[in-house]
């Protein structure tokens, strides 16, 4: 069966603090990892795609990147403003060119000033 | 960039009410749209695919008759709860993907609360 599993639940990081979030998956067919960011009482918003291992993808201060099992997110001296949900999500190898995703239940991270 | 628009934000119903959730793309047309429930803490769990001009693809356990899709163009999807219950009051969001070499765009959500 196919599964996402995201750890740790929450983080809680000082501001300046570095960090990982891991995203572990099993998929028959991996056809994209994604990462989004959703804030409380809002939409994910779209952050990376990777899709073969050894790819890595940079934005400001977060970093991804995949192997055959697992997906890292890596934050660089977070500030306040990085507080929020992290989703990891795949897309498997079905579902035709419109595949859904399948999401994992996210990482909750807090960063205090 | 590519924007899908959903509205309402928000919305209360009372008990045996239906209610009508929308989802626009505003600057790319969506062959499909995915709508997905959310509850607290819980990872977002697809619903359905909207297919345009052709019925939806309901996910196991979703019932069809509750959650009717409609897709009756490139840009509109709607999602309505047809007698609504306390259970049903969640987070919807819907989904597009602009093309494949972007990633899938979300709605801003709907919280529903039915009372």
């Amino acid at each position: 069966e196919d599964q996402v599993t995201q750890s740790p639940e929450a983080l809680r990081l000082q501001e300046g603090e570095s960090s990982s979030l891991n995203c572990s998956y099993t998929v028959s067919g991996l056809r994209g990892l994604f990462w989004y960011r959703q804030d409380p009482g809002k939409g994910p918003e779209f952050l990376f795609t990777l899709y073969s291992a050894g790819e890595e993808k940079e934005k400001e201060r977060l970093k991804a990147t995949l192997t055959k099992k697992e997906s890292f997110l890596h934050i660089t001296a977070p500030k306040p403003e990085d507080s929020a949900t992290y989703l990891c999500a795949v897309r498997a190898n079905y579902g035709g060119s419109q595949g859904n995703l399948i999401f994992g239940k996210g990482t909750k991270l807090s960063v205090k000033p | 960039g590519a924007v899908v628009s959903q509205h309402p934000s928000w919305v209360i119903c009372k008990s045996g009410t239906s209610v009508k959730i929308e989802c626009r793309s505003l600057d790319f047309q969506a062959t499909t749209m995915f709508w997905y429930r959310q509850f607290p803490k819980q990872s977002l769990m697809l619903m359905a695919t909207s297919n345009e001009g052709s019925k939806a693809t309901y996910e196991q356990g979703v019932e069809k008759d509750k959650f009717l899709i409609n897709h009756a163009s490139l840009t509109l999807s709607t999602l309505t709860v047809t007698s609504a219950h306390p259970e049903d009051s969640s987070f919807y969001i819907c989904s597009a993907r602009p093309g494949d070499s972007y990633g899938y765009t979300f709605g801003s959500g709907t919280r529903l609360t039915v009372v």
